[in-house]
Order: structure tokens, then sequence, then C-alpha cells
């Protein structure tokens, strides 16, 4: 059984370019969270999909980010020309069952991110 | 607000030696509590979760973590940390009626022979 599979590892953008990151959860997950980690930092919530629906993006800068989880493929995190600030690792987690319906184990599984450094 | 406090930024241990990693959280009722473990470049494995019950939980690696509902405390031990357990440690909470998992700022740890 695959884990959460986040691709590209790395990627390099100049500012002003796009940036598609793509994360494909753990077989039989259907619940998708967006995480961004910047350097000496915690993890920052972004954004809480289940397919083909944003449950929460409360953590999701208002412009220039936008996040997808279609019903095939992969879940998508979009961000629009890309600013230095942008540089940052994006981890992806799945989970069989939100949070708000925890009755198994509830954890997330992650990634292994993807780190944008942004020229 | 929910935050999560983790005040050890940096803490470095010999090997063999004990290990308490400090976690503290502000929210109105028990969340559901976790520890994870990165490795550099790596993502997020979880050490171990409380959900109920038994307030000491035991997790993988040699790991264990005490709840603590009058300090709101989640601490994570090891009565003997080896080399490989070098890595940054994140607590995080998730509220029973939410959809987010608030995670601290990390603890780096850091392990001398």
């Amino acid at each position: 059984n695959a884990g959460v599979m986040q691709n590209p590892r790395h990627l390099v953008r100049r500012r002003g370019q796009e940036a598609r990151l793509r994360c494909s959860p753990m077989k039989g997950h259907s619940h998708v969270y967006w995480y961004r980690q910047l350097p000496e930092e915690g993890l920052k919530f972004m954004v809480y999909l289940q397919k083909e629906n944003i449950i929460d993006e409360s953590g999701m800068p208002k412009e220039r980010f936008s996040a997808e989880f279609p019903k095939e493929g992969p879940s998508i995190l979009r961000i629009q020309q890309v600013v230095r600030g942008d540089s940052a690792a994006y981890f992806c987690a799945s989970s069989p069952r939100g949070t708000g319906d925890i009755t198994n184990t509830g954890e997330l599984f992650f990634g292994e991110g993807s780190r944008l450094t942004v020229l | 607000a929910q935050s999560v406090t983790q005040p050890d930024i940096h803490i470095t241990v010999s090997e063999g030696a004990s290990l308490e990693l400090r976690c503290n959280y502000s929210y109105g009722a028990t969340p559901y509590l976790f520890w994870y473990v990165q490795s550099p470049g790596q993502g997020l494995q979880l050490l171990l979760k409380y959900f109920s019950g038994d307030t000491l939980v035991q997790g993988i690696k040699g790991f264990e973590a005490e709840f603590k509902r009058s300090q709101s405390s989640f601490n994570l031990r090891k009565p003997s940390v080896h080399w490989c357990d070098a890595a940054e440690y994140f607590c995080a909470v998730a509220p029973r009626n939410g959809n987010q998992f608030y995670f601290g700022t990390g603890t780096s740890l850091t392990v001398i022979p």
C-alpha cells in the first residue's frame, strides 16, 4: 500500500511564475490536508479537502493560492504569480476520515513534501 | 484561540540519556493529541496519539507520552535516547469537532555520542 505521494519533490520557479504541487493520498483515503512549513517554523494549516469539496480553507492566503481535489486524480495546490515569500516546504497529508468524525485513528499520513524555491 | 506550544526550540542530549520534550496546548476542551517526528528531508511520521483513557500512552521507537489535563500538557519521553532519534519533533492537537490539526513549532533534537 503506497503512502502519500507528492510531486515534484523540488520545484524552482522565478517570481511571477506559477507553481503546481500534486498530492496523491493513500489508497482509500478521501481526506487531504495541505500544510506549509517555513524554515524554523511549525507546520501551518492551509486547506482541508474531501473529494470535489473544499471543507476548510481558513489557512489559505486569500490571493494567488488555490487547491482542488477532483473526483479523479491527485489533489493540486496551485500558487499563481509566486513571490520569494512563497519559498517553503509544502506537505500533504491524507486521512481515511476527517477530524470531525474520528472514530478510529484519526491520524494523518504525510507525504515527503514538495520544496518550492522562488528565485 | 487554539495554540500548541513547544517551549524548547532545540535540545541536545547524550546518547543513552533520558529525554523529555514539552508540549502545552490551549484549547477549551481536551483535544486529540499527537506527537510526530520528522527526519531531515522527510515527511512526518506519527509516534503516538492520545484520544481518551489511560493518560500514559506508548508509541513506536520506545517513546511514550503522558497527558496531564490539569497542566494542559502532553510531554514526550524516552528513557534512553539513540543516535538515530536525532530529528525534529512536533506536537499536534486536533479538536474533537474540528477540521484541523494544529502543530507546534517543533523541537529539534541533537544526540551526541
